[in-house]
């Protein structure tokens, strides 16, 4: 089954020590990218990937940290977390940002940082 | 001001009614046009794309984009209590590498 695969689903953690939210996609896609999404704010993108070693920041990328050392994977890493940073975390990819290539997201995940 | 700008809601329709959601984007030189669903709990899942100007159908859904007016819209016929969730609205800019989002509008459909 083409999936975008998210771990893990929930997380609560405290202040300062360092995470990481995996990302997986079986389908190939050259293109990767996280978002978080807020009350009120809709989906804010944190970091974005055109293809393996190809990283860009989005519109939101202080206080995360990104890598693409292989093309399926794209893990977001949360050096020192604070509270600001909680919040519900998406994952996506597609086949590029060609007009018709529809984005693929995985099923979330909901960080709480106390 | 916001790139995207989507009215939040709620908007609440009665089934079978005709719900019309609307979306406004800032960039003039955005190419492509983007409609997700969420349901709640859940993941974005896309619906419509538009990158003309004028009416795409799909089924129940037609989207509206009027590029001088910078404004996207999407209708949806008969619309069902299935229906009921968030509706974002997707911009593509004229550096094709960021896909900007709205903040959403929740529908619900009442039955």
């Amino acid at each position: 089954e083409a999936q975008v695969t998210q771990n893990p689903r929930y997380l609560i953690t405290v202040t300062g020590k360092k995470l990481t939210v995996t990302c997986s996609q079986n389908m190939n896609h050259e293109y990767m990218s996280w978002y978080r999404q807020d009350p009120g704010l809709g989906l804010r993108q944190i970091y974005y990937s055109m293809n393996v070693e190809v990283t860009d920041k989005g519109d939101v990328p202080e206080g995360y940290k990104v890598s693409r050392k292989e093309k399926r994977n794209f893990p977001l890493i949360l050096e020192s977390p604070s509270p600001n940073q909680t919040s519900l975390y998406f994952c996506a990819s597609s086949w590029g940002m060609r007009g018709d290539s529809p984005l693929h997201f995985g099923n979330g995940t909901r960080l709480t940082v106390t | 001001q916001k790139e995207v700008e989507q009215n939040s809601g709620p908007l609440s329709v009665p089934e079978g009614a005709i719900a019309s959601l609307n979306c406004t984007y800032s960039d003039r030189v955005s190419q492509s046009f983007f409609w997700y669903r969420q349901y709640s709990g859940k993941s974005p899942e896309l619906i419509m794309s538009i990158y003309s100007n004028g009416d795409k159908e799909d089924g129940r859904f037609t989207a509206q984009l009027n590029k001088a007016s910078q404004y996207v819209s999407l209708l949806i016929r008969d619309s069902q209590p299935s229906d009921s969730a968030t509706y974002l609205c997707a911009v593509k800019g004229g550096s094709a590498r960021q896909l900007t989002f709205g903040s959403g509008t929740q529908l619900t459909v009442l039955p």
